[in-house]
């Protein structure tokens, strides 16, 4: 089975901290996916990467960045944290385009 | 820009009972793929079905179906003998087809509660 694992279900920050989440694909999928979710907005998309020191932006790209040095490793980075980032971070990664979507977990990231 | 809208925001059935959760999608792309996903409370995200544009027949994985309207971009979810199981919230989303780097666009959820 694919796994797609984040490294914390639950992270409380403190606003100004620098923030990573990160995100592990055991497949060799080439396209990782950042969304947030928060209610009533669904799920909004950060950034992908469709390949190795990929990236691209998505919707809300806005006081994010990311990282990819190795395949199976895409990072969120939140490099000075605001309370208005609380919010539910989910990854996902697929092999390429036209193939399934794999969902992590999920992490509740809240911002004090 | 697509754009998926799933109108309601709750829903609610009686187990046994069949529900049809509504969503609707804006594209001038004539291949694509649409999903409905669940989000259980454990926050994992399923994939419950699957639709080609381009195939006419609607999608169905054992008590989930699909009314596939591609004309009227209508894409709604019947779920059929409803279970305590089935509680979550409900995404509808969006692919282009065969597009390098395209992600999926969700709508806003649907949050389906099944009462005993």
């Amino acid at each position: 089975d694919v796994k797609v694992t984040q490294s914390s279900r639950y992270l409380v920050k403190r606003t100004g901290e620098k923030v990573f989440l990160e995100c592990v694909q055991d497949m060799d999928h080439e396209n990782m996916f950042w969304y947030r979710q928060d209610p009533g907005l669904g799920l909004r998309l950060i950034y992908f990467s469709y390949d190795v020191k990929m990236k691209e932006k998505g919707d809300i790209p806005e006081g994010y960045s990311v990282s990819r040095e190795k395949k199976e490793r895409f990072s969120l980075i939140l490099e000075s944290a605001s309370t208005n980032q609380t919010s539910m971070y989910l990854c996902a990664s697929r092999l390429r385009e036209n193939t399934e979507a794999f969902f992590g977990q999920g992490t509740r990231l809240t911002v004090v | 820009a697509q754009t998926v809208t799933q109108s309601q925001p709750e829903m609610s059935v009686q187990e046994a009972e069949t529900v049809t959760l509504s969503c609707t999608y804006d594209t001038s792309e004539s291949d694509y793929y649409l999903f409905w996903y669940k989000q259980p409370p454990s926050r994992q995200m399923i994939l419950v079905i699957r639709q080609e544009a381009y195939k006419q027949q609607n999608a169905t994985e054992n008590r989930f179906s699909v009314n596939f309207q591609k004309a009227a971009k209508s894409f709604s979810l019947k779920i059929s003998d409803s279970q305590l199981g089935d509680a979550a919230m409900y995404f509808c989303a969006y692919r282009n087809y065969n597009q390098a780097g395209t992600a999926l666009i969700f709508g806003k959820g649907t949050t389906l509660s099944v009462s005993s």
